[in-house]
C-alpha cells in the first residue's frame, strides 16, 4: 500500500451521466496529479495541483473537471464522456511539484458507454 | 515540449538473460529520467532514477545509463526474473523548473519465460 486511494476502482457510465473520481493521499504531500492511462499509449498528465494551486494541461477537454479542497484530496468531475475518454485513470502524489518519485494510485477503470 | 520515445513495445527474453530498454528524449535542457514498472493489474511504482550529473547508477540487478550528448539512456536488467515481467515506463523532466512535468514514453511489456 503506498498511501494513495483511488476510489472507484471500477466505474461504467453512459455519455450523458455525470460522476467524480475520487484521490486521497496519506503520505503528507503537497502536489497531486491526474493521469490518464490508455491503451498502447504514454501515461498522459491531465493535471497537477501543488499546495492547492493547479498546472493545466491544455489538451484535456472541458469533460473534465479537477477539484482540489485541500492538499490531501483530489477529485476528477466527469460529464458528458465520449467513448474514447474510457481509460485507467490514475492518481498520483508527490512530496513537491519538483518531479520527485511519484506515489499512485491503483486507478479506476473507467468504460463510457 | 519534451518527447520521449521508447523502444522495444515489447520484449521477450528467457529467464536469466539481460534485458535492455532504450529511451531517447528531445529536450536538452530535462536532466532526471526516472523509470517506473507497472506488474499486470497494479499502480506503477519508481524502481531507479538518475539525474544528468551521471552517467551510471545501479541497484542490485538493474541499472541505468545515460548518454547526454546523445539525448538517451537505458534500462539494463540482468539476471532476469519471472518476477521482472511487467510494462516499463521512462520518463524525462527538468528537475529544477517547477513548472516542467515529466514526460513519458510509450512502455515496454518485459515478458521474462521460465
Amino acid at each position: 500500500e503506498t498511501g494513495v486511494t483511488q476510489t472507484p476502482r471500477h466505474l461504467v457510465m453512459g455519455m450523458t451521466n455525470k460522476k467524480s473520481l475520487k484521490c486521497e493521499q496519506h503520505l503528507g504531500h503537497n502536489a497531486m496529479y491526474w493521469y490518464k492511462q490508455s491503451a498502447k499509449k504514454p501515461l498522459e498528465l491531465m493535471f497537477v495541483y501543488s499546495l492547492e494551486e493547479r498546472v493545466e494541461n491544455n489538451s484535456v477537454p472541458s469533460r473534465f473537471s479537477p477539484e482540489c479542497p485541500n492538499s490531501s484530496h483530489l477529485f476528477l468531475h466527469l460529464h458528458t464522456l465520449q467513448p474514447e475518454d474510457s481509460a485507467l485513470y490514475l492518481c498520483a502524489s508527490s512530496l513537491g511539484q519538483r518531479n520527485e518519485k511519484l506515489f499512485f494510485g491503483s486507478g479506476t477503470q473507467l468504460s463510457v458507454l | 515540449g519534451e518527447n520521449v520515445e521508447q523502444h522495444p513495445s515489447t520484449l521477450s527474453v528467457q529467464e536469466g538473460d539481460s534485458a535492455v530498454i532504450k529511451c531517447t528524449y528531445s529536450d536538452s535542457a530535462s536532466n532526471y529520467f526516472p523509470w517506473y514498472k507497472q506488474e499486470l493489474g497494479k499502480r506503477p511504482q519508481l524502481i531507479i532514477d538518475i539525474r544528468s550529473n551521471v552517467g551510471e547508477k545501479k541497484d542490485q540487478r538493474i541499472a541505468v545509463t545515460l548518454n547526454k550528448t546523445a539525448k538517451h539512456f537505458s534500462l539494463h536488467i540482468t539476471e532476469t526474473q519471472p518476477e521482472d515481467s511487467a510494462v516499463y515506463f521512462c520518463a524525462a523532466s527538468n528537475f529544477y523548473n517547477a513548472g516542467n512535468m515529466l514526460t513519458f514514453g510509450g512502455g515496454t511489456r518485459l515478458m521474462v519465460k521460465p
